[in-house]
């Protein structure tokens, strides 16, 4: 069964950092990896999506890695802005249900 | 525009009532789902539905049954409701191509039992 682990659960930095958001799970048979926003007492936000034969994928200020052999994927946020602050979910997709297998989130706070 | 669209965004009701959570897109995907956000935020899939037909069903109550009238619709009825129940239920849908898979997902409904 999958897991899914996001460390650290809880980031708070000063605006204009560069930082790092880290995602592990357990079952390197993925279909894809999901990077998602959800800001307080909203619905979530598709930021990024890596295919298993990706190796990352690059929106913006946002880039997503995934090393399905390590299980490890990470989003890089540049140069960081208060309104980037919220929870960020990574979730695997399994390659047979076709459903998403979430972590627990990292909150992020952008200190102006 | 809205891509995909849950009602009611807020449901207070009393326990051992019956509630449905209705759930439409408009994007063309074959697939739909259920994921249930509890108190320590943690997302769970509860059902995916391909096409109208049942995919998964993870380990639910059987008071939970979703219904879809067609592959634009989903929709969750639960039965008796407890208070374990209370949580935020969110409805996602996603395309059947091989480049993708990905979830568009709605604004959630937001269910407290009492």
């Amino acid at each position: 069964k999958q897991e899914v682990t996001q460390i650290p659960a809880a980031l708070s930095v000063p605006e204009g950092e560069n930082l790092v958001l880290n995602c592990s799970f357990t079952d390197s048979a993925i279909y894809n990896l999901q990077w998602f926003r959800q800001d307080p007492g909203k619905g979530l936000t598709s930021l990024l999506l890596i295919q298993s034969s990706q190796r990352e994928q690059t929106s913006g200020r946002l880039n997503a890695s995934l090393d399905k052999s390590s299980g490890r994927s990470t989003l890089y946020i540049a140069a960081s802005q208060p309104g980037d602050s919220a929870t960020y979910l990574c979730a695997a997709m399994d390659t047979g249900r076709r459903a998403l297998t979430f972590g627990s989130g990292t909150r992020l706070q952008v200190q102006p | 525009d809205t891509a995909v669209s849950q009602t009611p965004k807020y449901l207070v009701t009393q326990m051992g009532n019956d509630k449905s959570i209705k759930c439409e897109q408009n994007l063309g995907h074959d697939t739909m789902y259920w994921y249930k956000q509890d108190s320590k935020k943690f997302l769970k899939i509860m059902f995916s539905y391909n096409n109208k037909e049942l995919i998964i069903n993870e380990t639910v109550p059987n008071r939970f049954s979703p219904k879809s009238p067609d592959k634009a619709h989903l929709n969750l009825h639960i039965n008796s409701l407890e208070l374990g129940d209370s949580a935020v239920y969110f409805c996602a849908s996603s395309p059947q191509t091989v480049k993708s898979y990905e979830q568009y997902f709605g604004p959630g409904t937001r269910l407290t039992v009492t």
